[in-house]
């Protein structure tokens, strides 16, 4: 069975702009979350997608966004860009939702830089 | 915050000795979750100790819960280079999300 997977998995943009990830669970995963990880901050969670509705949303701008498709496959948005935004982006998936005891499974990452 | 803290925050040990890392947390759970992350990369999961377990094994890696001191630990024994990494742990309680500790660095010197 195929990972998950993201894309892209390096960008480089600049203040000001936006930028939209991209992440595909494992095939038969309903639940897709996000985490940011900076070296300062750690694994923050950002939100959980489950069946295209999102369950749970972490403390974040709502300059911070996402959306999850019919086939599972989930976007985030991320609208104009800060220098603080520069980060590794995680995208996990799992079977059932966080706190069902399930394990995520997550995606190699995507390593955003602001410039 | 449920958020858990790793201890040490890093570790560096010779190849062929034994890693402890404990994690604590603050609010009841009902599993506790171990990630190996090597730089800059994905998130792997190691082991699944749920909140009425006490001791699990797998493989090399052992992993204990006190849910009464809410806490656990990671030995990793018999370490070898390429377990240098990053390890988290992960709490999740039903309906809540999951909350990721701050991490240890290994690192095994060969």
């Amino acid at each position: 069975k195929a990972g998950v997977t993201q894309t892209p998995r390096y960008l480089i943009k600049t203040r000001g702009q936006q930028v939209t990830l991209s992440c595909s669970p494992i095939s038969g995963h309903r639940s897709v979350s996000w985490y940011q990880q900076t070296p300062g901050q750690g694994l923050q969670f950002l939100f959980e997608y489950f069946s295209e509705t999102q369950r749970n949303k972490g403390n974040f701008p709502g300059r911070f966004s996402g959306r999850q498709f019919s086939n599972s496959r989930s976007e985030m948005n991320v609208s104009t860009l800060e220098l603080g935004d520069s980060a590794l982006y995680l995208c996990a998936s799992s079977f059932t939702p966080q706190g069902g005891s399930d394990t995520q499974y997550f995606g190699p990452g995507t390593r955003l830089t602001v410039l | 915050s449920q958020q858990g803290e790793e201890d040490p925050q890093a570790l560096s040990i010779q190849e062929g000795e034994n890693a402890t890392m404990n994690c604590s947390y603050k609010t009841s759970i009902n599993n506790l979750q171990w990630y190996r992350q090597n730089s800059g990369r994905g998130l792997v999961h190691l082991i699944l100790i749920r909140s009425n377990e006490r001791e699990k094994h797998s493989g090399r890696l052992r992993v204990t819960l006190d849910t009464s001191k809410k806490s656990s630990s990671l030995l990793i024994t018999a370490s070898r280079a390429a377990d240098t990494a990053s390890y988290f742990c992960a709490t999740d309680k039903a309906g809540n999300q999951f909350y990721f500790g701050t991490g240890t660095s290994l690192t095994v010197i060969p």
